[in-house]
């Protein structure tokens, strides 16, 4: 059954301590792997698509990696701001749904 | 670019009764939308995926009969909860997917807060 693991559950860092946030995933024939923000009682808003194995990309403080395993969402120097849930995705070939992980739950505090 | 509208935001109802909602791409043709329902504190759960002029394909565990999903146009997919019951209380959200250039990422909604009394 095609999963995607995130960790930790929740995570508070300081303004400014950098952190990543960890996606795994066992999805055969991954065609994408996706990272959305959340913020309470919205919907999620896309942030990156990686596709290969080796990709990065950045926004901002964020910048999101991929191995053939897993995949990191590394936040450099944080802001209160950056608060959010953070969700993983994946999708496999020949499909467009989205398998969801649990989030990451993220507080920066001032 | 690349934003999905869903009205109403937030919707009271009573029991027995049923709600619409509607999801819209606003400056993209979205060849398919899909249907999420997210409870508290939980992650996004499919419910359906809808193409354009075709029916909906429901997740297993979905009541099709209960959820009704017309995609009558490349912008406007509809959610309709048939004798909506407390337990159908719950965050729902639509997403999007098609615009060119960027192969089946999905945009979503704000999301409406369903409440059944």
């Amino acid at each position: 059954e095609d999963q995607v693991t995130q960790s930790p559950e929740a995570l508070r860092l300081q303004e400014g301590e950098s952190s990543s946030l960890n996606c795994s995933y066992t999805v055969s024939g991954l065609r994408g792997l996706f990272w959305y923000r959340q913020d309470p009682g919205k919907g999620p808003e896309f942030l990156f698509t990686l596709y290969s194995a080796g990709e990065e990309k950045e926004k901002e403080r964020l910048k999101a990696t991929l191995t053939k395993k897993e995949s990191f969402l590394h936040i450099t120097a944080p802001k209160p701001e950056d608060s959010a849930t953070y969700l993983c995705a994946a999708t496999q070939g020949g499909s467009e749904k989205l398998v969801f992980g649990k989030g990451t739950k993220l507080t920066v505090n001032p | 670019g690349a934003v999905v509208s869903q009205h109403p935001s937030w919707v009271i109802c009573k029991s027995g009764t049923s709600v619409k909602i509607e999801c819209r791409s606003l400056d993209f043709q979205a060849t398919t939308m899909f249907w999420y329902r997210q409870f508290p504190k939980q992650s996004l759960m499919l419910m359906a995926t809808s193409n354009e002029g075709s029916k909906a394909t429901y997740e297993q565990g979905v009541e099709k009969d209960k959820f009704l999903i017309n995609h009558a146009s490349l912008t406007l997919s509809t959610l309709t909860v048939t004798s909506a019951h407390p337990e159908d209380s719950s965050f729902y959200i639509c997403s999007a997917s098609g615009t060119p250039g960027s192969y089946n990422e999905q945009f979503f909604g704000p999301g409406t807060r369903l409440t059944v009394l």
